[in-house]
């Protein structure tokens, strides 16, 4: 089955650009998506199908994919994205939804 | 706007069923294929299973295949999961949520999640 590898966790201080990847084998050739969840929290959609922002979601939020890494870029961090972040695929099948392990933002 | 109301967790023993239940609203339910997702305590994401948007196609998670039964009412707006001889790695908050399309992609609204206990 396909695995997507996200690290652990990531600190990032305050204003300053958070970078969460996904890897995957030859991930560039699939839809990438992420969801931040807060403690308590239902997860929320920030980035699908690669790039794309959801209504509502800042444009300090970026999504990118190429080769086998995905990444979710986060400008000018705030102590609100605290959190912990996902990513989705498909796998070979077309229908199982695949997650990361999670990353978890730290905010200094 | 979508609501997804999640209900019927509770404690449960090993062996034992439960079924799980998710009323919807503020979308066109008969047309969005539904998920359930589940989160063990402290753990990640673990995707469940799917049913498409007319309940013609219904895949499954091999930790749960055989097990676990989607299904959908598409006259009540309601997505049910039905878990049979469940097991204490079943423990999690179960959540439901809606596909952005009518089979199988990704997630544009979660309910917040009913718990499920499996102890003796």
């Amino acid at each position: 089955s396909y695995v997507l590898t996200q690290a652990p966790s990531v600190s990032v201080a305050p204003g300053k650009t958070a970078t969460i990847t996904c890897g995957g084998n030859n991930i560039g050739r699939k839809s990438v998506h992420w969801y931040q969840q807060k403690p308590g929290q239902a997860p929320v959609l920030v980035i699908c199908y690669d790039s794309d922002r959801p209504s509502g979601i800042p444009e300090r939020f970026f999504g990118s994919n190429s080769g086998n890494t995905a990444t979710l870029t986060i400008s000018g961090v705030e102590a609100g994205d605290e959190a912990d972040y996902y990513c989705q695929v498909l796998d070979s099948s077309g229908d199982h939804w695949v997650f990361g392990g999670g990353t978890k933002l730290t905010v200094l | 706007q979508v609501q997804l109301v999640e209900s019927g967790g509770g404690v449960v023993q090993p062996g034992r069923s439960l079924r799980l239940s998710c009323a919807a609203s503020g979308f066109t339910f008969s047309s969005s294929g539904m998920h359930w997702v589940r989160q063990a305590p402290g753990k990640g994401l673990e995707w469940v299973a799917v049913i498409y948007y007319d309940g013609s196609d219904k895949y499954y998670a091999d930790s749960v295949k055989g097990r676990f039964t989607i299904s959908r009412d598409n006259s009540r707006n309601t997505l049910y999961l039905h878990m049979n001889s469940l097991r204490a790695e079943d423990t999690a908050v179960y959540y439901c949520a809606r596909d952005h399309t009518s089979l199988s992609a990704v997630a544009t609204g979660w309910g917040q999640g009913t718990l499920v206990t499996v102890s003796s």
